[in-house]
């Protein structure tokens, strides 16, 4: 069965230090993968999709960014973390065709 | 408008109860559509897919009304388990991506 990882859990950081949030997910190939930030109070918000390896669509212009190195591995990045950065952080999986996402377990950063 | 809305509530109801709620988008090309249950400080977990027939697993039952652009979703026998945010998903016909409506909260109250 498919299964999808995210850490670390919890991340309280500095503004202005860099981020990487990692996702991998297992027992499937080619996935679909999908970065989601929910702000307190706030919706998920889609930040960036891959179809594939090296393939990155961005939704939302700015400090973020995510690299797909392999096939079942995500990484979303910044280089200078900004208040607004703060909330939970969502990677999420797709196959083929079908429009069902399944979501990793999430990352909850707080930027100080 | 919103590409999808949902009332936020919360519904507060007594367990046993039946409880319903819409949501509504507005991309009548809309093709796929879901709800999804969040548990206070979890991810979403897909709950049903709402086929145009509708769909029914167990205690919970989707509908879709495509002339009205909404879906519903009804839970009967209400459990405290059944407690969380529930959130309409709805995929706007572009590209691979789903939207989601900012959820509603349900309560059920022992």
């Amino acid at each position: 069965s498919q299964t999808i990882h995210q850490w670390p859990a919890t991340l309280v950081q500095p503004v202005g230090s860099p981020l990487s949030l990692e996702c991998t997910v297992e027992g499937t190939s080619n996935p679909n993968l999908y970065w989601y930030r929910q702000a307190a109070g706030r919706g998920l918000q889609l930040l960036f999709y891959s179809v594939g390896i090296g393939q990155i669509s961005s939704e939302v212009p700015q400090n973020l960014s995510a690299s797909r190195p392999q096939d079942r591995q995500f990484i979303l990045s910044s280089k200078k973390l900004l208040l607004s950065d703060s909330g939970f952080y969502l990677c999420a999986w797709s196959v083929g065709s079908s429009y069902e996402q399944y979501f990793g377990p999430g990352t909850r950063l707080t930027v100080t | 408008r919103k590409e999808v809305e949902q009332d936020p509530g919360p519904f507060n109801v007594p367990e046993g109860a039946t409880v319903a709620f819409n949501c509504t988008y507005s991309n009548s090309a809309s093709q796929s559509f879901f709800w999804y249950r969040q548990d206070c400080r979890k991810e979403p977990k897909l709950l049903m897919s709402v086929y145009s027939s509708g769909n029914e697993d167990g205690r919970f039952t989707a509908q879709l009304n495509r002339a009205s652009q909404y879906i519903s979703l009804l839970i009967r026998d209400s459990k405290l388990s059944d407690s969380a945010t529930y959130l309409c998903v709805v995929n706007p016909d572009r590209d691979d991506k789903i939207i989601f409506g900012k959820g509603t909260r349900l309560h059920i109250l022992p």
